[in-house]
């Protein structure tokens, strides 16, 4: 799986988007990039995963580079239950079991405040 | 809603207990997982399972073992459980889209 970079914290205003980075420069033609979350004492959260167009779902966007080598997550009105720790992951699709084969890095810590 | 759920959220064993987690998912969902998630060191693959009966080691194995009976059940099993198992362990599934789900997990201590 390709490394992927992410600051180590962000902050927000509630009610303002929140537009998290990630680098992913090795990323190969085959590897897709996922986003979870993880909210502090709970398990990890599925938010978006994309190849290459940008994605958009009930909780998020995904906007990839052309180059792919970057993308960023957008929470489009960021709310206090919005707090947690954001991952961003470069893997293949190869299906099955595949899937949970996660690596998940530091990840970047966003508050948001009232 | 989908839903997997972890049997306990809190646990406090004593070292060389038999200790039971227990995960249920109502997606039928073929694939299964159990982690364990400790600071610094990230999220690391124990087992999982493809099907009923079947499983497979992931990165961290020693000291575990696993149990798929029933398709929506996976069991972590720790035979005989040591401190160095104290962990928040968490359990997952997943079918052919990408998306993992995951339980509410379990914190293990023992001492």
């Amino acid at each position: 799986d390709a490394k992927t970079t992410q600051p180590t914290s962000m902050d927000c205003a509630e009610g303002r988007a929140a537009n998290l980075p990630c680098n992913h420069s090795t990323i190969s033609g085959n590897e897709y990039v996922y986003w979870y979350r993880q909210i502090h004492s709970q398990g990890p959260q599925y938010i978006i995963h994309g190849l290459k167009n940008n994605e958009t779902n009930e909780m998020a966007s995904l906007i990839i580079t052309e180059d792919r080598k970057s993308s960023t997550l957008i929470l489009p009105h960021a709310t206090l239950r919005d707090t947690a720790v954001y991952y961003c992951i470069a893997k293949p699709n190869a299906g099955g079991t595949s899937y949970g084969k996660l690596t998940f890095g530091q990840g970047t810590i966003l508050t948001v405040h009232p | 809603d989908v839903k997997v759920t972890q049997s306990s959220r809190y646990l406090v064993k004593r070292t060389g207990e038999k200790v039971f987690l227990e995960c249920v998912q109502d997606m039928d969902h073929e694939n299964m997982f159990w982690y364990r998630q400790d600071p610094g060191l990230g999220l690391r693959l124990i087992y999982f399972s493809y099907d009923v009966k079947m499983k497979e080691k992931g990165d961290i194995p020693e000291g575990y073992s696993v149990s798929r009976e029933k398709k929506e059940r996976f069991s972590l099993i720790l035979e005989s459980a040591s401190t160095n198992q104290t962990s928040m362990y968490l359990c997952a599934s997943t079918e052919d889209t990408g998306e993992l789900f995951f339980g509410e997990g379990s914190r293990l201590t023992v001492l």
